[in-house]
């Protein structure tokens, strides 16, 4: 079965600093790896997502995230962080056969001035 | 595209009550969820539709809780009655592909 571990449900970085979410999963085949950000009182959105391939994926405002495979980690980077990149992050993971996504259990980033 | 419509953004209601969420998915998206999210508990699904099928509604809380998607642009979610307890925020995605959902506003629920 799979699962999804997100290592801390805070992270706080000041103002250009990097920020580094960390995401390890577990999956018994090759899985697909997604980002998705909620910003407050809205839905989630799609960051970014790892099917096959590149193993280093960009997405938008600046993010990427890196697919290890040997360490089952995906974890989300970014070299400065925004005052806009407050929000609660999702790290999720699905079957290739199925639809469903198992999620995280989130992570919010406090941007400090 | 509008995106995933979902009504009302707001429902408070009392215990004991009817509550429906309505959700209208993307156009051509065949793939339909409904979520719930707490501080308890984070992101739950409860489910799952494909083709207006329910594929897996394992997540459905008990019996008060019932899902229907009579065509590919339109599902509710049912509670009845409610309880105070199910009070959150409902969330409503749909998809194309194995690739990506895409999540409506939701609906925060509360009931008193």
């Amino acid at each position: 079965a799979q699962s999804v571990t997100q290592l801390g449900s805070h992270v706080s970085v000041s103002e250009g600093a990097l920020v580094l979410l960390r995401c390890n999963y577990s999956s018994s085949v090759p899985p697909y790896l997604f980002w998705y950000v909620q910003y407050p009182n809205q839905g989630l959105q799609l960051l970014l997502k790892y099917t096959t391939g590149a193993t280093l994926v960009k997405g938008i405002n600046g993010f990427e995230a890196e697919f290890k495979k040997s360490e089952t980690s995906f974890h989300l980077t970014k070299p400065s962080a925004h005052m806009s990149d407050a929000a609660e992050y999702f790290c999720a993971v699905s079957v290739r056969s199925n639809y469903q996504l198992i999620w995280g259990a989130g992570t919010k980033l406090i941007i400090k001035p | 595209d509008a995106g995933v419509i979902q009504s009302p953004r707001h429902e408070v209601t009392e215990m004991g009550q009817e509550v429906t969420l309505r959700c209208k998915p993307i156009s051509g998206h065949n793939s339909l969820f409904w979520y719930r999210q707490t501080m308890m508990r984070g992101l739950e699904l409860l489910i799952y539709f494909n083709n207006n099928v329910p594929i897996d509604d394992s997540g459905m809380p008990e019996d008060r809780f019932s899902a229907k998607m009579p065509n590919a642009s339109f599902s509710t979610l049912k509670i009845q009655p409610s309880e105070p307890r199910d009070s959150a925020v409902y969330f409503c995605a749909s998809s194309l592909t194995i690739y990506e959902q895409y999540f409506g506003p939701g609906t925060r629920l509360t009931v008193t």
